[in-house]
């Protein structure tokens, strides 16, 4: 079966860098576009960034635009997610999801990391 | 960028209750509008996409109706096990997601 499972969250201060990984089994990783989308404490969901199945399209968020960088390994079936200047505002549990349906329909989600941003 | 405009943000109905919840688009999208449940703690879960279609597995109580600019939700019985946070999402330019819609047993 599909699995999404996202690592790489913890709490970092203000202007640091992360990175978050999302480790796909159970379908064909490189067949399909990748997508984060994250969700401050208490609030709604935000989509982040694409990338496509090959890698060669991404796309972002304006509030992560020039700050994220989303990238992906096929040969071992990663989606990674490079934060750097990172604000409090990004706090939030971020997610890797899928569409194998079309490529914004997400019929699979992580579980999520989250990644607090305090000093 | 388009907006999507999800209403209410909350709700109180009884178990039996026929709940509807609407998304209105900043833009026409077509018919490129999914809704998603997201229970406390838990990832999303598609119920509906393409504004109408059931999401496999999801049980038939749920349905989507709309095109252009504004859709529906409905819950045709609420259950208990419906309890949760409703999301509209369009995909017709970059993904954007409406505010949610939090439901509750009155």
């Amino acid at each position: 079966q599909v699995q999404l499972v996202e690592s790489g969250g913890g709490v970092v201060q203000p202007g640091r860098s992360l990175r978050l990984s999302c480790a796909a089994s159970g379908f064909t990783f490189s067949g399909y576009a990748m997508h984060w989308v994250r969700q401050a404490p208490g609030k709604g969901l935000e989509w982040v960034a694409l990338i496509s199945y090959d890698g060669g399209t991404k796309y972002y968020a304006d509030s992560v635009k020039g700050r994220f960088t989303i990238s992906r390994d096929s040969s071992n079936n990663t989606l990674y997610l490079q934060m750097t200047s990172l604000r409090a505002g990004d706090t939030a549990l971020y997610y890797c999801a899928t569409g194998t349906t079309a490529m914004a329909i997400f019929d699979y989600w992580g579980q999520g990391t989250l990644v607090t941003v305090s000093s | 960028d388009i907006q999507m405009t999800q209403s209410p943000s909350s709700l109180s109905a009884s178990v039996g209750d026929r709940v509807t919840i609407t998304c209105q688009a900043s833009r026409d999208i077509t018919n490129f509008l999914n809704w998603y449940q997201q229970k406390p703690g838990k990832a999303p879960k598609l119920l509906i996409y393409d504004a109408s279609n059931l999401e496999a597995g999801a049980p038939s109580r749920f349905s989507g109706s709309g095109s252009g600019t504004d859709f529906t939700f409905t819950i045709s019985s609420l259950q208990p096990e419906d309890i949760a946070t409703y999301y509209c999402q369009q995909y017709d330019n970059l993904p954007s997601f409406g505010g949610g819609t939090k439901v509750e047993i009155k």
